[in-house]
């Protein structure tokens, strides 16, 4: 089955410092590919997704990448901001069944 | 429109009981998932629905963990004779066979077996 890892586990950067988390999969059938950020107490709510199709996709300070050969996608945030200390969880996905996440990164943004 | 719901929002049981927790999907969505998310760790996929198919149950971790769908609609996740380390939110997430394939969540169930 898939398996997918997400790294850091950890990462803390300075307010309008970039942030940059990385996930590899592991089942050459993945097609797509989601992220979510999670705050305390909260539910998961997808930022942005990308499908195999293509190779880099953004949204405003949200990019994500995607290596379909070396089976890896990125999640970067640029200029960060406060509001965007959470835990962020990557996912990868035939597009049916299950979906298999990473174990996810705390984010934390200091002033 | 309206989200996914989830009930209860909080329960606690003792040890041995059996608990049943209940997910109302995005109307007209054919997919339903359920996640256990324990505290400060990753989403632990459980069972997926899809129509009338036969659901995947590969992620479920003991014979005391069942879920149903009924009509397509609702589902129920039963656990029986609860253990401590059944304590965990259960979340339940829907989509659509449409695509973009975007998974909603609902606000999860949080399950305290004491």
């Amino acid at each position: 089955g898939e398996n997918v890892e997400q790294h850091p586990s950890t990462l803390s950067v300075q307010e309008g410092d970039s942030a940059v988390i990385k996930c590899t999969y592991s089942d050459s059938a993945s097609n797509y590919f989601p992220w979510y950020k999670q705050e305390l107490g909260k539910r998961p709510q997808l930022i942005i997704d990308i499908r195999s199709n293509v190779g880099e996709k953004k949204d405003q300070r949200i990019a994500v990448t995607l290596n379909k050969t070396a089976k890896h996608f990125s999640l970067h945030i640029t200029e960060t901001q406060p509001e965007d200390s959470a835990v962020y969880f990557c996912a990868a996905s035939t597009g049916w069944g299950k979906f298999q996440f990473g174990a996810g990164t705390q984010v934390v943004v200091t002033p | 429109g309206a989200g996914v719901s989830q009930s209860p929002s909080n329960k606690v049981t003792e040890k041995g009981k059996d608990v049943e927790l209940r997910c109302d999907p995005i109307s007209g969505h054919t997919a339903l998932y359920w996640y256990r998310q324990s505290l400060g760790q990753g989403l632990e996929f459980l069972i997926y629905f899809q129509g009338n198919s036969a659901p995947d149950k590969s992620g479920l971790p003991s014979d005391r963990f069942s879920a149903e769908r009924t009509g397509g609609s609702v589902s129920t996740l039963t656990i029986q004779r609860t253990q401590q380390e059944d304590s965990a939110v259960y979340l339940c997430a829907s989509s659509s066979d449409r695509g973009p394939y975007e998974q909603y969540f609902g606000p999860g169930t949080r399950l305290t077996v004491t």
